[in-house]
């Protein structure tokens, strides 16, 4: 039973283009969501998170969007720089399961010159 | 510089052996977790614990066993009844509820990670 899915495995996007990663997700007990950044070989890095009693959240380049009746998260990196290429998770928790992590499936973020 | 380290980066395990993985943490964090990554899939959580001396089971805990003798150290022995060892494994920690009474969210920091493989 997946609880967060990421449902593109690979997202190919052009140097100053808009990045969109989405993500879905079916339990209702989640109230915090995050993404991470991750190259081969390495530990992720924390990019950004939302509560659920937001639905927007912005760093930088770095914007998240959480539409909680559809279950939907997408991260957006305007605009996308080569450096950006890696792999992103989403993940999610809830407070009541004091700060465990489930993590989707990844999208591999290609950004070519 | 505080951060998580992990050690050690590459690791070999014959047939029927226990291999014990690091990770320390320099961060003053309460929370710390373990992780699983296998090719092409997510991260699944092993085992975590929120304060020195108490432990959890995660999803896949079977086959491994942890202790938290120490706030900043939180080592991975990883058994021989763990039928499919060969996974990258990655520790992180969060603040946890630190000083507060109850817990809120916040971010989880990873360390780089241990390759497992069997000989």
């Amino acid at each position: 039973d997946q609880q967060v899915k990421q449902n593109s495995p690979s997202l190919s996007v052009q140097e100053g283009r808009i990045s969109i990663l989405n993500c879905d997700y079916t339990n209702s007990m989640f109230d915090y969501f995050l993404w991470y950044k991750k190259y081969p070989a390495e530990g992720p890095t924390f990019l950004i998170s939302i509560s659920s009693i937001k639905d927007k959240n912005e760093d930088g380049r770095f914007t998240v969007f959480l539409n909680k009746s559809a279950k939907h998260l997408s991260l957006h990196i305007v605009p996308s720089q080569p450096g950006d290429s890696a792999v992103y998770f989403c993940a999610a928790s809830s407070t009541l399961s004091y700060g465990k992590l489930t993590f989707g499936q990844g999208t591999i973020l290609t950004v070519h010159p | 510089d505080g951060g998580i380290t992990q050690s050690p980066k590459y690791l070999f395990r014959k047939e029927g052996q226990n291999v014990t993985l690091s990770c320390e943490q320099n961060l003053n964090h309460d929370a710390m977790y373990w992780y699983r990554q296998d090719p092409g899939q997510g991260l699944r959580l092993i085992y975590y614990s929120q304060i020195v001396n108490d432990f959890q089971k995660g999803d896949i805990a079977e086959g491994y066993s942890v202790s938290r003798e120490k706030k900043e150290s939180f080592p991975l022995t990883v058994t021989s009844a763990q039928k499919n060892p060969t996974a990258f494994y990655l520790c992180a920690s969060s603040i946890g509820r630190g000083t507060q009474t109850r817990y809120s969210n916040q971010p989880q920091h990873f360390g780089d990670g241990t390759r497992l493989s069997i000989l």
